[in-house]
């Protein structure tokens, strides 16, 4: 089965610091993807990446910075971080074609920013 | 841009009993699929179907693209199918930018 797996699980930062959670996929897909999800709002596209080397702006990339240095690992960066970025973010990795576009998930990381 | 709508927003079932949820889309999605998050937190896929219906054990996928909707049958409910239903469309052909709806909260009581 694919494998995406995601660390730290849990994250608890101050405002202001520098925050990284880091995403790896052991399916050879192409592309990866950073949600985030909070109550009410479902889940929302923060940034994606076609293939190594390349991040893409995704719904709400603001306050994130994204890095793809292999085709294994994705990367979310939070620069500066905010209270308003405490959430539950989840990793996914998949492709598409005729077939679709199924997405295979981490199992989320949970960042509470102080 | 891409709005997805899911209804109910939350229900309570006696085991056995049947569900439908409803997703409904604002413009043509050449590409929708329906995803379950465990309680737990784990997302994972049930149904790739941009058109027609599909089965697979007690569930089914109806979507009727040139209405813009899709639902989601889930026959004799158990406690395990309690959880959160979510239908995702693609943003626009081959994206892969893809728009959540906000989803359906499943509560099966024994």
């Amino acid at each position: 089965e694919a494998a995406v797996t995601q660390s730290p699980r849990n994250k608890v930062a101050v405002t202001g610091g520098k925050v990284t959670l880091s995403c790896n996929q052991t399916n050879n897909h192409n592309n990866m993807y950073w949600y985030r999800q909070d109550t009410g709002h479902g889940l929302r596209l923060i940034h994606y990446s076609y293939g190594a080397g390349s991040t893409e702006k995704g719904d709400i990339p603001d306050g994130y910075k994204a890095s793809r240095p292999s085709q294994e690992n994705f990367s979310l960066i939070l620069e500066l971080a905010t209270p308003s970025q405490t959430s539950v973010y989840f990793c996914a990795s998949g492709d598409s074609g005729l077939g679709g576009f199924e997405q295979y998930f981490g199992p989320g990381t949970r960042l509470t920013v102080l | 841009g891409q709005q997805v709508q899911q209804s109910p927003a939350s229900l309570v079932l006696q085991e056995g009993e049947n569900a439908e949820l409803q997703c409904n889309f604002s413009s043509t999605a050449t590409r929708l699929q329906w995803f379950y998050q465990h309680p737990g937190g784990r997302l994972v896929s049930l149904f790739y179907n941009p058109s027609g219906t599909k089965h697979t054990g007690r569930l089914t996928s109806t979507t009727v693209t040139n209405e813009r909707r899709s639902s989601l049958h889930i026959s004799s409910s158990q406690t395990t199918d309690s959880g959160t239903y979510f239908c995702a469309i693609e943003r626009s052909s081959n994206t892969n930018k893809v728009v959540f709806g906000t989803g359906t909260r499943l509560q099966v009581l024994p």
